[in-house]
C-alpha cells in the first residue's frame, strides 16, 4: 500500500539548515508528485512546496529562498533542505503523495525543533 | 497570492446535528478545492477532492460544495468521533494554499 516516512533531526540550532528524507513505497516518484506541509505547534497548515513527477519544483513563495526539494527516484526518496533556520520553523513536517495537488496520502510527521 | 478564508473558526455541536463550514477563494478556483480532517496528534486525512468529490472510504454524511470563489463542508448527522479540526486547501495549480482551519467539537 501506499506510505510515506519522514526522517530527519529533531533538533536543529538557529541558522543551521535542516534537511528531510521522505520516504515513499507503493508508488513511483516518476509517476507521482510529492509535496511537503509543516504545521507549527498549535497552528494550522503550510504547504511549504512540491517536487512533480516529472522532477520540476515549486515553492511557497515565503520560503522560496531558503527552500530546496530534490528526489532520488532510484530510492524512492524526497529531499527537502532549508537554510537559515529559525525558532519560528519548529514544527511537525510532513511529507504528502499529491496528484494534481490532492493529498491523498500522508506520512506521520517529523518534529522539528528549532533551539539552541 | 490565493488565500483561503475558513469560517467559522471554531463551532461546537451536538451529535445527531447537521454543521457547515466555509471557505471562501481570494479568486476563482473554479472546483479545484479539497477539504482535510486533522484529528489530534494525527496526520490530515483527505476528505473530499474537486469540491464535491468524497474521498475512498470517507461516511457519506461528509459532503462538499461550491464553485469558484464559495464552498461548503456539510457534515450530517455528527458523530462523535467527527470532532477535529477541517481544512480546505486549493489544489491543481501551485501554490497549494490551505486555509486557516475551522474547529469542530462536539458538545
Amino acid at each position: 500500500q501506499v506510505q510515506l516516512k519522514e526522517s530527519g533531526p529533531g533538533l536543529v540550532q538557529p541558522s543551521q539548515t535542516l534537511s528531510l528524507t521522505c520516504t515513499v513505497s507503493g508508488f513511483s516518484l516518476t509517476s507521482n508528485s510529492v509535496s511537503w506541509v509543516r504545521q507549527p505547534p498549535g497552528k494550522g497548515l503550510e504547504w511549504m512546496g512540491a517536487i512533480w513527477s516529472g522532477g520540476s519544483t515549486d515553492y511557497n513563495s515565503a520560503l522560496k529562498s531558503r527552500l530546496s526539494i530534490s528526489r532520488d527516484t532510484s530510492k524512492s526518496q524526497v529531499f527537502l533542505k532549508m537554510n537559515s533556520l529559525q525558532t519560528e520553523d519548529t514544527a511537525i513536517y510532513f511529507c504528502t503523495r499529491n496528484p494534481r495537488g490532492v493529498m491523498d496520502a500522508w506520512g506521520q510527521g517529523a518534529s522539528v525543533t528549532v533551539s539552541s | 497570492n490565493i488565500v483561503m478564508t475558513q469560517s467559522p473558526k471554531s463551532m461546537s455541536i451536538s451529535v445527531g446535528d447537521r454543521v457547515t463550514m466555509n471557505c471562501k477563494a481570494s479568486q476563482n478556483v473554479g472546483n479545484n478545492i479539497a477539504w482535510y480532517q486533522q484529528k489530534p496528534g494525527q496526520s490530515p486525512k483527505l476528505l473530499i477532492y474537486y469540491a464535491s468529490n468524497r474521498y475512498t472510504g470517507v461516511p457519506d454524511r461528509f459532503t462538499g460544495g461550491g464553485y469558484g470563489t464559495d464552498f461548503t463542508l456539510t457534515i450530517n448527522s455528527v458523530q462523535a468521533e467527527d470532532a477535529a479540526f477541517y481544512y480546505c486547501q486549493r489544489i491543481y495549480n501551485s501554490p497549494l494554499t490551505f486555509g486557516s482551519g475551522t474547529k469542530l467539537e462536539i458538545k
